[in-house]
C-alpha cells in the first residue's frame, strides 16, 4: 500500500515561531494537499500543489518531486493556528480519491 | 452556496440497525466521495463517484452501500451496522480530479459522528 509520512506527529511552539511541517510519499502523484482540521473537527483545503511553491498570507507550501517530498510552513505562528495539519496525494491516474497521513497535531501557546 | 452538506451531525445505533448519512452538494461537483477517520489513523476511502450514476469502491467499503442518481446527492447507506463502523465520517467534493489541478481542490462536509453500540 502506497504510504503518506507526515512529520512531527505532534508540535507544540510558542506564539511566533517559524512552524514547519514535512509529508514524503513512495510513488509518483498528480497532486498533492495540504489540509486543516479545526478542533471542532472540520476539515478545509489549504493548498494543493504538484510543483514549486505557494503562499497564502502566513501560510507557504512547497513541494519536491524528485525526493517526493513537501513541506507546509506557517511564519509568525498564533494560537489560531493550532488545529491539526493533514498532507494528501493523489497518485498519477488516481481518481479513486486520496491516501491521507495521520495528521501533525500543532499546538500554538501564548 | 451552502457547500457540502451532511446530516446528521450526531448518531447512536445498535448493531444491527441500519442508516443512510446524507451528503449534498451545490457547487455541481462531479467528483464525490466518502471518507472515515478514525483515531491514530488517515481518512480512509470508502466509496466515491465521478458523476451520477457512476460510483466504485475505495479502500474500505464493507459494510457500506452508496448510489448517485442525482450530481447533487451521494447518500452512504449502512446495511447492518457493527460496532467497527463506530467513526467519524467525511463527505467530499472536488470539481473533477482527473481533469485539471485547478479541478481537484477539495470540499468537506462537516462530518457525522457515528457510535455504534
Amino acid at each position: 500500500k502506497n504510504e503518506v509520512e507526515q512529520s512531527p506527529q505532534n508540535l507544540t511552539a510558542q506564539e511566533g515561531e517559524f512552524i514547519t511541517i514535512n509529508c514524503s510519499y513512495s510513488v509518483g502523484i498528480s497532486a498533492l494537499h495540504w489540509l486543516q482540521q479545526h478542533p471542532g473537527g472540520g476539515i478545509v483545503s489549504l493548498f494543493m500543489l504538484s510543483s514549486g511553491k505557494k503562499k497564502h498570507g502566513r501560510l507557504i507550501a512547497t513541494i519536491n518531486i524528485q525526493e517526493k517530498h513537501s513541506s507546509l510552513h506557517i511564519t509568525a505562528s498564533h494560537p489560531r493556528d493550532s488545529a491539526v495539519y493533514i498532507c494528501a496525494v493523489r497518485y498519477r491516474g488516481g481518481a479513486d480519491g486520496l491516501t491521507f497521513g495521520k495528521g501533525t497535531h500543532l499546538i500554538i501557546q501564548p | 452556496n451552502a457547500g457540502v452538506t451532511q446530516t446528521p451531525k450526531f448518531q447512536v445505533l445498535k448493531t444491527g440497525q441500519s442508516m443512510t448519512l446524507q451528503c449534498a452538494q451545490d457547487m455541481n461537483h462531479e467528483y464525490m466521495s466518502w471518507y472515515r477517520q478514525d483515531p491514530g489513523m488517515g481518512l480512509r476511502l470508502i466509496h466515491y463517484s465521478v458523476g451520477a450514476g457512476i460510483t466504485d469502491q475505495g479502500e474500505v467499503p464493507n459494510g457500506y452501500n452508496v448510489s448517485r442518481s442525482t450530481t447533487e446527492d451521494f447518500p452512504l447507506r449502512l446495511l447492518s451496522a457493527a460496532p467497527s463502523q463506530t467513526s467519524v465520517y467525511f463527505c467530499a467534493s472536488s470539481p473533477n480530479p482527473t481533469r485539471t489541478q485547478d479541478t481537484d481542490t477539495q470540499y468537506f462536509g462537516p462530518g457525522t459522528r457515528l457510535t455504534v453500540l
